[in-house]
């Protein structure tokens, strides 16, 4: 059964850069798609960006370009999110979630059909 | 970018009747030339993440009740809960997988009235 876990929460000062671990047990990894989302306080979903490990390069939503790194460590099985220059708006619940196997390949349009339990990171003064 | 609209924002409903949310996109998630919505319906109790309920607009995952069901087409659906239950209970959103960014609606909490 595949499983994502996902590191534990943090707690960052404006202008800092967090980085959060998701790692995959069961799956094949390389040949999955993962993707980066997080959630404010009481608010909706918003997807940050994702990978395929096996292709590496990273795609992103506009919102984060120039301050945002997704990383795949195929060795552990593990995707990391970096973001930079934080501000407390960045204050969220970030989950990692799993690209539906059958839409993997289809690059452009992905659901989640599997999600860590989210890492709450909280950007404060 | 694609605005998913939902609505109600909230509602509250009898155990055992039926709950209906409405979803409501700005531009058309139908693929034609595979005659596919890409549309997703998700719920989300307290404390947890997300669980996919529903792709393609109206296929229930493995798991999912059928009493919890998936309908429209186009630029308009539904997601409807017959006889409510308690353990219902959740914020549900509906996204978008048509093009990126992927985009979710703002959620729709149901209550037990």
């Amino acid at each position: 059964q595949v499983q994502l876990v996902q590191s534990g929460a943090e707690v960052k000062k404006p202008g800092s850069s967090v980085k959060v671990s998701c790692k995959a047990s069961g799956g094949t990894f390389s040949s999955d798609g993962f993707s980066w989302l997080r959630q404010a306080p009481g608010q909706g979903l918003e997807w940050m960006g994702g990978v395929i490990p096996m292709f590496g390069t990273p795609t992103f939503a506009q919102t984060f370009q120039g301050r945002i790194s997704i990383i795949a460590d195929e060795s552990t099985s593990t995707v990391y999110l970096e973001l930079n220059s934080l501000r407390s708006e960045d204050t969220a619940m970030y989950y990692c979630a799993r690209a539906a196997p059958e839409m993997v390949f289809a690059l452009s349009q992905w659901y989640f059909d599997l999600w860590g339990r989210g890492t709450l990171v909280t950007v404060s003064s | 970018d694609v605005v998913m609209t939902q609505s109600p924002d909230s509602l509250a409903v009898s155990l055992g009747e039926r709950a209906t949310i409405n979803c409501k996109s700005s531009q058309s998630v139908l693929y034609s030339s595979v005659n596919k919505n890409y549309l997703a319906w998700y719920q989300q109790k307290p404390g947890q993440p997300p669980q996919l309920l529903i792709s393609w607009a109206s296929t229930r995952e493995s798991g999912v009740p059928d009493r919890i069901s998936g309908s429209g087409s186009g630029a308009d659906f539904t997601l409807t809960i017959d006889s409510l239950q308690a353990e219902d209970v959740a914020v549900y959103y509906c996204q978008q997988y048509y093009n990126t960014p992927w985009t979710f609606g703002q959620g729709t909490k149901v209550e037990i009235k």
